[in-house]
């Protein structure tokens, strides 16, 4: 099946750095790539959507100044949290479109962000 | 602006007991709904996957029925087993975005 590879699966930064969160398609292109960010006990919450050569989408209320995404190939999706605070600090997770016509959604195995 | 209500939010069952686990959703303009297993700090894998024509699909032990005009959907695992233990999420697919439920936690008893 279509799989979705996330890296890393978590990363302790201290506050005022930047970390990059990879996606990668594996066995499929993903012209379209989600960003949720997942608080404890809460939905997932929409971040962003790339796709592949253009800008991101935002959310409204996500700053795209701090959210930085980048879809440079149909394979590759990254996010860049700039300046990282212990606010940003949560569960981030990645996710494509599979199929063509009535799809699904493939996600990857997230990412655990700790500012400290 | 789609909402998804899981009800319930926790549940815990002695193992065999068969798991109901219900989603209903505000807006019945969908493509198509999706059912997840997420375990702690993990990412979300993929149940099943029902097409708004579809009634419901099945996957071994789980089956999950669709009834798009009364915005409902359940999910059924039988013979719950300690493996079973996640949080399940449903989410429903409109107008190309998702929306997702808080999730059931589901911790089934050995």
């Amino acid at each position: 099946g279509a799989v979705v590879s996330q890296h890393p699966s978590r990363v302790i930064c201290k506050s005022g750095t930047s970390v990059k969160i990879e996606c990668r398609s594996l066995d499929f292109q993903a012209t379209t790539m989600f960003w949720y960010r997942q608080f404890p006990k809460k939905s997932l919450m929409l971040m962003a959507t790339s796709n592949e050569g253009s800008k991101a989408t935002y959310e409204q209320g996500v700053e795209k100044d701090k959210f930085l995404i980048n879809h440079a190939s149909l394979t590759l999706s990254t996010l860049t949290v700039t300046s990282a605070h212990p606010e940003d600090s949560s569960f981030y997770i990645c996710s494509a479109r599979v199929g063509q016509g009535n799809y699904g959604y493939t996600f990857g195995s997230g990412t655990r962000l700790t500012v400290v | 602006k789609q909402e998804v209500t899981q009800i319930p939010a926790a549940l815990s069952v002695p193992e065999g007991e068969n798991l109901v686990l219900n989603c209903s959703f505000t807006d019945s303009a969908i493509y198509n709904l999706q059912w997840f297993r997420q375990d702690p700090g993990k990412g979300l894998t993929s149940l099943l996957l029902i097409q708004s024509s579809q009634r419901e699909q099945t996957s071994g032990r789980l089956n999950a029925s669709l009834d798009k005009s009364s915005g409902r959907s359940t999910l059924y695992i039988a013979a719950s087993q300690p493996g079973d233990s996640a949080t399940y999420l449903c989410a429903v697919n409109g107008n190309n975005r998702l929306a997702f439920g808080k999730g059931n936690q589901v911790v089934v008893i050995p």
